[in-house]
């Protein structure tokens, strides 16, 4: 079983519906990160938490450490917004584990 | 703009041989980290080297190996290439580690074909 799982595996939303993805974990972590990966590889550092809740734009992060659970909200949802939302966690200095990705998808 | 580059973008080798994978860190970065991701999965950590030692790895064999220099730049080694090395190649940059986790800036990625 793999350390972090995420749900959806993919999503399709219409423009400007509200978007949630999970993220749940089997370990301690130090720090768990949201990343956004576009067709052709680059990967972006969206967010990284420890607790509690993070806000950029229309991006809202949070965590529930006692749960082991994480939220991705994209609100507002924008065809550009189609990507792979990755959920990483890290438990030590050196080492990211990765979720599967979710593959969102927003249509016009 | 992260200012993590990686080179070559995309690269076809054959079974048996041996590639050398590229990653420009930025400056300032000591620490790089070196992840394999087959398509449709995340990214597996392989190694991350911290001033020039290798500084923990995953569950890749010895063939998978590293290489980081004082200015900033890393090589990923894979010998002996197997058909299931096909995969992108991301190398990310950590600032000078404090003792906390620092976030981490990702290149664009190699894809690695192995025919």
């Amino acid at each position: 079983k793999n350390e972090v799982e995420q749900s959806p595996q993919n999503l399709t939303a219409q423009e400007g519906e509200f978007i949630t993805i999970n993220c749940s974990y089997s370990v301690g972590i130090s720090a768990l990160h949201w990343l956004q990966q576009h067709p052709g590889g680059g990967i972006v550092s969206l967010f990284m938490l420890s607790s509690g809740k993070k806000k950029h734009g229309r991006l809202i992060a949070t965590i529930n450490i006692q749960e082991k659970h994480s939220s991705l909200h994209i609100t507002a949802s924008h065809p550009r917004d189609s990507a792979v939302y990755i959920c990483a966690v890290s438990r030590n200095d050196y080492k990211l584990s990765f979720g599967a990705g979710t593959t969102v998808t927003v249509r016009a | 703009e992260t200012g993590v580059t990686q080179s070559p973008t995309h690269l076809i080798k054959t079974r048996g041989q041996q590639v050398t994978l590229r990653c420009s860190s930025q400056s300032g970065h000591n620490t790089v980290s070196w992840y394999q991701q087959a398509l449709g999965q995340g990214p597996q950590f392989i190694f991350q080297y911290y001033r020039e030692e290798e500084n923990g790895r995953g569950n890749f064999p010895p063939r998978f190996s590293g290489l980081q220099f004082p200015n900033y730049s890393s090589e990923l080694n894979v010998n002996a290439l197997e058909l299931d090395d096909s995969a992108l190649y991301l190398c990310a940059s950590s600032p000078e580690a404090s003792g906390l986790y620092n976030e981490q800036f990702f290149g664009p990625g190699t894809r690695l074909t192995v025919l």
